[in-house]
């Protein structure tokens, strides 16, 4: 079974310019949430989907970024315009339910690395 | 909310020694608590985690961690580490509705030949 997968691995981009961040959950898997490490810095919640609908926005940082999951498959996170700030590790995982966290395993992918410059 | 800490950002330890990566946490209801590892390149993986019942949990590749409620406190130990062990290894808390995850900084594990 494919676990969760990101692309891209790594993206350095210019101050300004816009990325999208792809991840493609397990197959099968209603429940998506990005996170977000900046160095040195713990891992914080961005938000989590339900299949296409956003549960909990409650942790994206401003409107600056953009998440969308259509058809309730793969998301994406666009970020536009990118500012220094935004740097960091971006992480996503999926899971079959939420509360999932005692009750079942979430699965996260092995992230992306953005640099802005 | 909930908050987590983990007092080293590094931790060096030599081959076959035994280590333990702190952890403690803030919150004002009960809470699941969490391990999770990640290797180089790769994607963040449930190591164990403790939702009630023994406070000594055992998890995968011979770690265990202990809850200890008085002194909110679950440090990650492993009586004798191998190379393949060296990773980033993230201690984190939940409440029991699991809304929501609360990640520490992480404490980068480095295993000396």
């Amino acid at each position: 079974e494919a676990g969760v997968t990101q692309f891209p691995s790594h993206s350095v981009i210019e101050k300004g310019q816009t990325v999208t961040l792809r991840c493609d959950p397990i197959s099968g898997h209603d429940n998506l949430y990005w996170y977000r490490r900046v160095m040195g810095k713990e891992i914080k919640f961005l938000l989590h989907f339900v299949k296409e609908s956003k549960q909990d926005e409650s942790g994206m940082p401003n409107n600056r970024f953009l998440a969308e999951r259509t058809g309730g498959t793969y998301s994406t996170l666009k970020v536009q315009p990118a500012e220094l700030e935004d740097s960091g590790v971006y992480f996503c995982a999926s899971s079959l339910s939420h509360g999932f966290w005692a009750n079942t395993e979430a699965f996260f992918g092995q992230g992306t690395r953005l640099t802005v410059v | 909310a909930q908050s987590v800490t983990q007092l080293d950002s590094q931790v060096p330890v030599f081959e076959e020694a035994p280590v333990e990566l702190r952890c403690n946490y803030s919150s004002s209801v009960s809470v699941y608590l969490f391990w999770y590892v990640q290797y180089p390149n790769q994607g963040l993986q449930l190591l164990l985690k403790y939702l009630s019942g023994s406070t000594l949990v055992k998890g995968i590749n011979g770690f265990e961690a202990e809850f200890n409620k008085s002194q909110t406190s679950f440090h990650l130990r492993k009586p004798s580490v191998h190379i393949s062990d060296t990773a980033e290894y993230f201690c984190a808390v939940s409440d029991l509705t699991g809304n929501q995850f609360y990640f520490g900084t992480g404490t980068s594990l480095t295993v000396i030949p």
